[in-house]
């Protein structure tokens, strides 16, 4: 089974930063990663897949890049909408999702 | 816009079953692999199940492995989710989701929950 390392599994930053999430695998996943946003009490919401590709709609300051076993989730400009739970996903070998990262305001 | 509607949640006592049910619309369903995915009270998100368009294939998850069984009736645009042997972990909410070429989650319902307790 593909294990993924998701990380940090929270963090604080104020409107305006640049936030960096990461997502490691067990092993080469062939970019089959796909990046979630989950808002308290909602359904997760899909954001970027295989590893790079913004979903239509999607707000051009997130951003995924990577390929292999390493990943990266960007938010460029955080803003106070972007409060949620973030996760990764593989789909290389069936489907795992990382841990989750917690992300706040400051 | 697509639309998932889950149902069939509860509470249940441990061994017991519960089938869940998703109805679907607004896309063509018979061609779109579905899944249902997990979400313990106050944890991460956990891929339960997924089936092909046709119904013809389907794979699980390890802790449920013999316990579930995924089924489609694409006359009716539902998805359903027979879980038997119920054991207090599979307390979650599941959401039902479309599931793009068996890889990603592109549209979500809004859940129902599960709770397995005596």
């Amino acid at each position: 089974d593909i294990q993924m390392t998701q990380s940090p599994s929270s963090l604080s930053a104020s409107v305006g930063d640049r936030v960096t999430i990461t997502c490691q695998a067990s092993q080469d996943i062939n970019n089959y990663l796909h990046w979630y946003q989950q808002k308290p009490g909602k359904a997760p919401k899909l954001l970027i897949h295989d590893a790079s590709n913004l979903e239509p709609g999607v707000p051009s300051r997130f951003s995924g890049s990577g390929s292999g076993t390493d990943f990266t989730f960007t938010i460029s400009n955080l803003q106070p909408e972007d409060i949620a739970t973030y996760y990764c996903q593989q789909s290389d070998n069936l489907l795992t999702f990382g841990g989750g990262t917690k992300v706040e305001i400051k | 816009e697509v639309q998932l509607l889950e149902s069939g949640g509860g509470l249940v006592q441990p061994g017991g079953s519960l089938r869940l049910s998703c109805a679907a619309s607004r896309f063509t369903f018979s061609t779109y692999p579905m899944s249902w995915v997990r979400q313990a009270p106050g944890k991460g998100l956990e891929w339960v199940s997924s089936i092909s368009g046709s119904g013809d294939i389907a794979y699980y998850a390890d802790p449920v492995k013999g316990r579930f069984t995924l089924s489609r009736d694409n006359s009716k645009n539902r998805l359903y989710l027979q879980m038997n042997s119920l054991r207090a972990e599979d307390t979650a909410i599941y959401y039902c989701a479309t599931t793009w070429d068996l890889h990603r989650f592109d549209y979500w319902g809004q859940g129902t929950l599960v709770t397995v307790s005596s």
